[in-house]
């Protein structure tokens, strides 16, 4: 079966903290995506990716950054964590025009 | 740019109602319109999706949904409500050159009363 790992189900950290969320699909899929979700706002995209090495900035990528250096994780970092980056995250993979295969969240609460 | 409006927040309906849930997109071409489930505790699954042809589209779970060009409309309905579709629900929009980066909506959650 297809598989999106997110390395966290819920992590807290200090304001001020840089924080790396990962994100590892096996379907050898192009394209990654970083969303996150909050209550009354929906998915909101931050980053994607559609190669190794290649990134494109979302509709939010204010305080955030993504890396890529292999086909299969994509990792979202927050340089310095505040607290409006309270959130849920949710990676995403998907080949091209196909349906995105979500992760389970990370629970991210920066206090 | 493109966007996407749920104009309900929360809906419940009555085990073995029908449900229609409404979806709004803003897009200059012809889109490519999906519907997601996110059930409590679960990650997001595809309903649907609609690319072209038949604008009347089926899905799992035995959700259907219409895509109505003159209304800029993509309404998910399905015709006899089980408690289990208690969820939450996304309408999402993606463009025919970047079909894989969609634009969501704000969801419709959905309670189901026995």
């Amino acid at each position: 079966d297809v598989k999106v790992t997110q390395s966290s189900r819920y992590l807290v950290k200090r304001t001020g903290e840089k924080v790396f969320l990962e994100c590892v699909q096996d379907m050898d899929h192009e394209n990654m995506f970083w969303y996150r979700q909050d209550p009354g706002l929906g998915l909101r995209l931050i980053y994607f990716s559609y190669d190794v090495k290649m990134k494109e900035k979302g509709d939010i990528p204010e305080g955030y950054s993504v890396s890529r250096e292999k086909k299969e994780r994509f990792s979202l970092i927050l340089e310095s964590a505040s607290t409006n980056q309270t959130s849920m995250y949710l990676c995403a993979s998907t080949e091209m025009g196909e349906k995105l295969f979500f992760g389970s969240g990370t629970q991210l609460s920066v206090l | 740019a493109q966007s996407v409006t749920q104009p309900d927040i929360h809906i419940t309906v009555s085990e073995g109602a029908s449900l229609e849930l409404r979806c709004n997109y803003s897009y200059g071409a012809t889109p490519y319109l999906f519907w997601y489930v996110q059930s409590p505790g679960q990650g997001l699954q595809l309903l649907l999706k609609y690319f072209s042809g038949d604008t009347l589209v089926q899905g799992i779970k035995g959700f259907e949904a219409e895509f109505k060009r003159s209304q800029s409309s993509f309404n998910l309905r399905k015709p006899s409500v089980h408690w289990s579709d208690a969820a939450e629900y996304f309408c999402a929009v993606g463009s025919t050159g970047t079909a894989s980066k969609l634009t969501f909506g704000t969801g419709t959650r959905l309670q189901v009363t026995l």
